[in-house]
């Protein structure tokens, strides 16, 4: 299994406030992808790397950015945390091939108050 | 704009009591097409990759088929621990970053 850790695994922020969530992966994926899932609207994606400082949109990217200094780092801030943001957030790895998709890390629930 | 739509969006079942999930799409040109497994407040964890149509993959009491606009997920006597959310995604041939796009899932629940 690829070794992926989200951190950290909850957490609770007012309005208006930065929030930052990390990824960790320890086999030097190139490719990492941030997604959010809220009931109704499944998976979205947020943004991706397909490298080191090397980021790119997804569907949701308002109130987002990211960054990837390092291969195995991949960091999803809020700038100024809403409401709206409130969700479960998911990281995940491109494994190397085409056969298997994505691996996902376990998630951070993210609540804004 | 690549899109995932699936059906229902809940099933329950009894056990033993075979049925199929649902995956319809579009995408400009199909590089793939995914099912994973979710359960409650863990990562999806990935079942099957699909690539053309007619392709079949099985995997103990799942099997994964696939055509040129809709996937299937049948499940053969199912027991409770197949209670979960499924989910479909579909990777395209245009576009970068091999971004996958999801539908929302079917949860199955799976009673004695």
């Amino acid at each position: 299994d690829a070794g992926i850790t989200q951190s950290p695994r909850h957490k609770v922020t007012e309005t208006g406030t930065p929030v930052t969530l990390r990824c960790h992966q320890t086999e030097n994926h190139r490719y990492m992808y941030w997604y959010r899932q809220d009931p109704g609207h499944g998976l979205r994606l947020i943004h991706y790397s397909y490298g080191v400082k090397d980021t790119d949109k997804g569907e949701v990217s308002d109130g987002y950015s990211v960054s990837r200094s390092k291969t195995e780092d991949f960091l999803l801030t809020l700038e100024s945390a809403t409401s709206s943001q409130t969700s479960v957030y998911f990281c995940a790895i491109r494994q190397d091939g085409d056969n298997y998709g994505y691996t996902f890390g376990s998630g951070t629930r993210l609540t804004v108050v | 704009e690549d899109q995932v739509t699936q059906s229902p969006e809940a099933l329950r079942l009894q056990e033993g009591e075979s049925s199929s999930l649902n995956c319809s799409y579009t995408v400009s040109g199909l590089r793939g097409l995914f099912w994973y497994r979710q359960d409650p407040g863990k990562g999806p964890e990935f079942l099957f990759t699909l690539y053309s149509a007619g392709e079949e993959k099985e995997k103990e009491r799942l099997k994964a088929t696939l055509t040129k606009k809709e996937s299937f997920l049948h499940i053969t006597a199912p027991k409770p621990e197949d209670s979960a959310t499924y989910l479909c995604a579909v990777r395209a041939r245009t576009g970068g970053g091999n971004k996958l796009t999801f539908g929302t899932g079917t949860q199955l629940k799976v009673e004695l």
